[in-house]
């Protein structure tokens, strides 16, 4: 069973405005939510992480939120730009801490 | 600054085949894992490893072994290939557990079994 999901495979936007991806889970017991950024051929970076005693994070352009109620959180980036076009993971880790759950991917397109 | 580095970053093996895929980090993690990407399921762990000496199994971890006889390395190990451990295996490290600190992954190895 998939415990972290994203739902849209892909995702395309212009150039300039928001992204908006997509992240649900179904584990109580995750408290640690992460977003990497994977490009072609490289191995993923880490992206914007929340703890889930917060309910939003924001690192310059990027902005994760998390809804704890519909165990549901989302990656903001605005405004969009076309180095940004990669796969973007979703991952969740428990209080254990000593491992994360990927959900499936979502590939980013900007277009200019 | 090397970070984690994987070897080979290609390979193609037959049916039954053996092989050993190498991980290395030089930034004194402790923990250390293995996981495989395939489309449309994203990054499955195979094995991980909170400590030098230790392991643990993840969420597919059969047909596969692992060893940490040294903190900086991790090894990978398919003793009879198969076809449906064609796939690309990412290596990752942390300094400790996730609420401190995120993953470095390696660039990938890319593994096709015939």
């Amino acid at each position: 069973d998939q415990q972290v999901k994203q739902n849209s495979p892909s995702l395309s936007v212009q150039e300039g405005r928001i992204s908006i991806l997509n992240c649900d889970y179904t584990n109580s017991m995750f408290d640690y939510f992460l977003w990497y950024k994977k490009y072609p051929a490289e191995g993923p970076t880490f992206l914007i992480s929340i703890s889930s005693i917060k309910d939003k994070n924001e690192d310059g352009r990027f902005t994760v939120f998390l809804n704890k109620s519909a165990k549901h959180l989302s990656l903001h980036i605005v405004p969009s730009q076309p180095g940004d076009s990669a796969v973007y993971f979703c991952a969740a880790s428990d209080v254990s801490g000593s491992r994360l759950t990927f959900g499936e991917g979502t590939q980013l397109t900007v277009n200019p | 600054n090397a970070g984690v580095t994987q070897t080979p970053k290609f390979r193609v093996l037959k049916t039954g085949q053996s092989m050993t895929l190498l991980c290395a980090q030089d930034m004194n993690h402790e923990y250390m894992y293995w996981y495989r990407q395939d489309p449309g399921m994203g990054l499955r762990l195979i094995h991980y490893s909170v400590g030098e000496g230790t392991t643990a199994k993840g969420e597919v971890p059969d047909g596969y072994n692992v060893s940490r006889l040294k903190k900086q390395n991790f090894l990978l190990g398919l003793e009879s290939a198969a076809p449906s451990q064609t796939s690309v295996y990412f290596c990752a490290s942390s300094y400790s557990g996730l609420q401190r600190g995120e993953l470095f992954f390696g660039e990938g190895s890319r593994l096709t079994v015939l």
